[in-house]
């Protein structure tokens, strides 16, 4: 597609139950990336992939969180036991694999757990 | 703590004047990069600086770099009421190995207000 598509774009979910969100993104980009903005804060790194390489997934917050990126393009964030704290908006980018390419933001996620 | 951290937190300027954001960072980075993002949600690409260079312009955008104090800062001159936004700077600390694996660290933004 033209640009990184994520879906849902919002959603409202109950607390303890499981999530997932989608992403697609820029075709050709061999890096992935998903990040979460609470209100008002930065962006937080959660997991990279690139490629066939292991994933980083250094920033998950705990083990409720999981992603895999099927077939090298479209990712899924899984949130497992959703938790009022994981309210925020998740962000997928993409890029083409070198150092110093831009990185392409979809439109996020905004997930809330009531 | 925050790779990149922005100075101000917010800002509020007129429309025409110049808005100047800095950025600082702790590690040895290989570029810099500054975003812009509106209303929470996605971000935009504005500018790159690699490590080497000390200045970049883009239309109305001037991005400086020094390495030396590990800090950035990007000036929006002749402002205008659509400058309204939230800007964050992105470093990327490049662990090249083989390929590339790095992921960019974000700040907690500047908040730019320009009112007409």
């Amino acid at each position: 597609g033209a640009g990184v598509s994520q879906s849902p774009s919002n959603k409202v979910t109950e607390k303890g139950k499981d999530v997932e969100l989608r992403c697609d993104p820029i075709s050709g980009h061999t890096a992935l990336y998903w990040y979460r903005q609470s209100l008002g804060q930065g962006l937080e790194f959660l997991i990279y992939f690139q490629g066939n390489s292991a994933p980083d997934k250094s920033g998950l917050p705990s083990d409720r969180f999981s992603a895999e990126r099927t077939g090298g393009s479209v990712s899924t964030l899984t949130i497992q036991r959703t938790q009022q704290e994981d309210s925020a908006v998740y962000l997928c980018a993409s890029s083409l694999v070198s150092s110093g390419n831009t990185i392409y933001f979809g439109e996020g996620s905004w997930l809330t757990v009531v | 703590s925050q790779q990149g951290e922005e100075d101000p937190q917010a800002l509020s300027i007129q429309e025409g004047e110049n808005a100047t954001m800095n950025c600082s960072y702790k590690t040895s980075i290989n570029n810099l990069q500054w975003y812009r993002q509106n209303s929470g949600r996605g971000l935009v690409h504005l500018i790159l600086i690699r490590s080497n260079e000390r200045e970049k312009h883009s239309g109305r955008l001037r991005v400086t770099l020094d390495t030396s104090k590990k800090s950035s800062s990007l000036l929006i001159t002749a402002s205008r009421a659509a400058d309204t936004a939230s800007y964050f700077c992105a470093t990327d600390e490049g662990r090249n190995s083989g390929g590339s694996n790095y992921k960019l660290t974000f700040g907690k933004g500047t908040l730019l207000t320009v009112n007409p």
